[in-house]
């Protein structure tokens, strides 16, 4: 079956600007968490959603925002754009039910910041 | 959370065994333990899990002592694909799909 995509795979933007990445899960996976990854912070966590609420949140500014749909697909959205936002940008999908379920990630957004 | 402590680097040959310890001297009741491996630009790759003595699949074993304040990923045989960053999480059950990554384990493996 498809695995995680993420689109677009490569981003160009402003200073103060705003972006929406978008993430589809792979199907029947209801849980879908976002990752920042920065050669200086590592992988870092976002937030996850879980049938369409936020279920964990990371320590991110209140510029980071998501959302998930009806179809388990998600939307990451980033405002007020800075040069340090400059990442790549992970999603992963699983089942969703507790307990160390695997977890399978998209191959990314690189987003670069001007 | 429980933080996860891993050698930085490794470096091994083509078709000898790879280990990586990591240690977890915190890890809690509720907590399991996951091994991810990252090429270059892709994401992380689920590898192996376990919560207690040993599991083992096509591609590696985990290894667990009985107090689980550490553990092994052992990688057989490995090739010049295997080179990657490896990553040793600890996540609660209840934790969801809220995934802690430390620095890593950059393996390198050289013909």
């Amino acid at each position: 079956k498809a695995g995680v995509t993420q689109t677009p795979r490569y981003l160009i933007k402003t200073r103060g600007q705003q972006v929406t990445l978008s993430c589809s899960p792979i199907s029947g996976h209801r849980s879908v968490s976002w990752y920042q990854q920065t050669p200086g912070q590592g992988l870092q966590f976002l937030f996850e959603y879980f049938s369409e609420t936020q279920r964990n949140k990371g320590n991110f500014p209140g510029r980071f925002s998501g959302r998930q749909f009806s179809n388990s697909r998600s939307e990451m959205n980033v405002s007020t754009l800075e040069l340090g936002d400059s990442a790549l940008y992970l999603c992963a999908s699983s089942l969703g039910g507790q307990g160390g379920t695997e977890a399978f990630f998209g191959q990314g957004t690189r987003l670069t910041v001007v | 959370l429980a933080k996860t402590t891993q050698p930085i680097s490794m470096d091994s040959y083509e078709g000898q065994e790879v280990n990586i310890t990591c240690s977890h001297n915190n890890i809690a009741t509720n907590d399991y333990i996951t091994w991810y491996q990252q090429f270059p630009s892709q994401g992380p790759r689920f590898i192996i899990q376990g919560y207690k003595t040993k599991v083992t699949n096509e591609v590696a074993s985990l290894f667990i002592p009985a107090d689980r304040k550490s553990s092994t990923l052992s990688l057989p045989r490995v090739s010049l694909s295997d080179t990657a960053v490896y990553y040793c999480l600890v996540a609660s059950w209840a934790a969801g799909n809220k995934l802690t990554f430390g620095g890593g384990t950059r393996v390198l493996v050289k013909p």
